[in-house]
């Protein structure tokens, strides 16, 4: 079955703008979570949702948001972008939450 | 505050020998752990992962061990392959409740051929 699809898979913007980033999870599962990793910083916690509720938040600034559809596809939202936004944005998907989490590729977001 | 950490930023290692990354946590209702395998451009990968009921899990040459009391894991490969090199997360979560899967820093593995 297909895995986790992130689309896009490369972003350039510019300071101040804002983006959408998509996630599509694995057929049947429920939860889906979102992370930022940067260089040195590991995989960052942004949030998890699980049938369109927003179960867990991570420590990130109001300026990144997310969303859940009744197909369980997330949207991830990040407004008035800055410079330290740039960094490897993963969505991963499980059947429920805390089960074994299925990556995607990433998108890749360059703010310039 | 980094309830997971992976103290070791690299690890290098001859091929055929045994890789051992290791990985520190602090919340005590942790009781599931993972390691994860990232390349360049993809996402992390399921490797194995761990109970607390359990202090050693093994899967072909990947093993890992759990050591409550001091609040450690580590991840042993044997014997090392070259495309075991990446970049290995661990994880850690309260499996009975609400918790999300809490990543530590990673570890960059490279086997040297």
């Amino acid at each position: 079955k297909a895995g986790v699809t992130q689309t896009p898979r490369y972003l350039i913007k510019t300071r101040g703008q804002q983006v959408t980033l998509s996630c599509s999870p694995i057929s049947g599962h429920r939860s889906v979570s979102w992370y930022q990793q940067t260089p040195g910083q590991g995989l960052q916690f942004l949030f998890e949702y699980f049938s369109e509720t927003q179960r867990n938040k991570g420590n990130f600034p109001g300026r990144f948001s997310g969303r859940q559809f009744s197909n369980s596809r997330s949207e991830m939202n990040v407004s008035t972008l800055e410079l330290g936004d740039s960094a490897l944005y993963l969505c991963a998907s499980s059947l429920q939450l805390t089960t074994e989490a299925f990556f995607g590729q990433g998108t890749r977001l360059t703010v310039v | 505050d980094q309830q997971v950490k992976q103290n070791s930023p690299s690890l290098s290692v001859q091929e055929g020998r045994i890789s051992i990354l290791n990985c520190d946590y602090t919340n005590s209702m942790f009781d599931y752990f993972l390691w994860y395998k990232k390349y360049p451009a993809e996402g992390p990968t399921f490797l194995i992962s761990i109970s607390s009921i359990k202090d050693k899990n093994e899967d072909g040459r990947f093993t890992v061990f759990l050591n409550k009391s001091a609040k450690h894991l580590s991840l042993h490969i044997v014997p090392s392959q070259p495309g075991d090199s990446a970049v290995y997360f661990c994880a850690a979560t309260a499996s009975g409740g609400n918790e999300k899967l809490t990543f530590g820093t990673g570890t960059r593995l490279t086997i040297i051929p």
